[in-house]
C-alpha cells in the first residue's frame, strides 16, 4: 500500500532563516506530488505541484521553492522565511494521470512551521 | 463568488442526530467532486468521491446536483467521532489534479 512522510512534524524559525521540508511517497511510481499550505482557519492553498522528476510548476508567487530530485521525493525550501509562510505545510501525492483518475489525492502528516 | 464555497458552521447537534451540510461550486464544467475529513491539527484525508449518481457509505451519504452546482454530505446517526473539519473538493479537470480546489471547509462538533 501506498504512505506518504513529512518531516519534520513540528519547526520553529526565526525570520530570515532557511527553511527544507521533506515529503516522500512510498509504494507508487512516478505520482503526481503537491504542496500546500494552510493558514489558521484558512483553506488549503497549493503552493507547487509536479508531474515527474525535475518538474515543477508554482502556483503563487512567494519566497518559497520546490524541488523533486527523484520520482517520490519532493522537497519545499526557502531561503529567507517571512512572518507570513507560518502554517501548516502539507504534501500530497494523486496517481499518475494513465488514462484514469489521478485527481484523488492522499495526504502526508503535514509540519507545522511557525516563524518567529 | 468564490470558487468553492462552504458555510463556515460550526454545525453543533447532539450524538444521533442527522446532519447535512451543502458545499457549492462556481465552474459547472466541473469534473469530480470529493468530501475530505480534517481533524485538529491534522492532515486531511478522503471521506468519499461524489458521483453524479449519488454514493452513500455507511452512515454517510453524498449527492451531486449540476443542476444547482452543489454537493451535499449527509450524516447519519452521528458519532461523537464524527467531529472534524468537513472539506468540500471540486476539480474542474477529471486526470489531473493541478487544479483541484478545496473549500474552507464546514466545523461539525458531536455533543453528548
Amino acid at each position: 500500500s501506498q504512505t506518504i512522510h513529512q518531516w519534520p512534524a513540528t519547526l520553529v524559525q526565526p525570520v530570515g532563516s532557511p527553511l527544507s521540508l521533506e515529503c516522500t511517497v512510498e509504494g507508487t511510481s512516478n505520482p503526481n506530488l503537491y504542496w500546500y499550505r494552510q493558514a489558521a482557519g484558512r483553506g488549503l492553498q497549493l503552493l507547487f505541484y509536479s508531474v515527474g522528476i525535475g518538474q515543477i510548476s508554482s502556483e503563487v508567487p512567494q519566497n518559497l521553492s520546490a524541488s523533486r530530485p527523484q520520482d517520490r521525493q519532493f522537497i519545499l525550501s526557502s531561503k529567507k522565511l517571512l512572518l507570513s509562510d507560518s502554517g501548516f505545510y502539507l504534501c500530497a501525492w494523486s496517481t499518475p494521470p494513465r488514462g484514469g483518475r489521478a485527481d484523488t489525492q492522499y495526504f502526508g502528516p503535514g509540519t507545522r512551521l511557525t516563524v518567529l | 463568488r468564490k470558487e468553492v464555497e462552504q458555510d463556515p458552521g460550526p454545525f453543533n447537534v447532539p450524538e444521533g442526530a442527522t446532519v447535512a451540510f451543502n458545499c457549492t461550486y462556481s465552474n459547472s464544467a466541473s469534473q469530480s467532486f470529493f468530501w475530505y475529513r480534517q481533524d485538529c491539527r491534522k492532515e486531511p484525508k478522503l471521506l468519499m468521491s461524489v458521483y453524479s449518481s449519488g454514493n452513500e457509505d455507511g452512515r454517510f451519504t453524498a449527492q451531486l446536483n449540476r443542476a444547482s452546482q452543489y454537493i451535499s454530505l449527509l450524516i447519519r446517526d452521528s458519532k461523537l467521532s464524527d467531529s472534524a473539519t468537513y472539506l468540500c473538493v471540486v476539480n474542474p479537470e477529471y486526470s489531473s489534479a493541478s487544479k483541484i480546489i478545496f473549500g474552507s471547509g464546514t466545523r461539525l462538533s458531536i455533543r453528548p
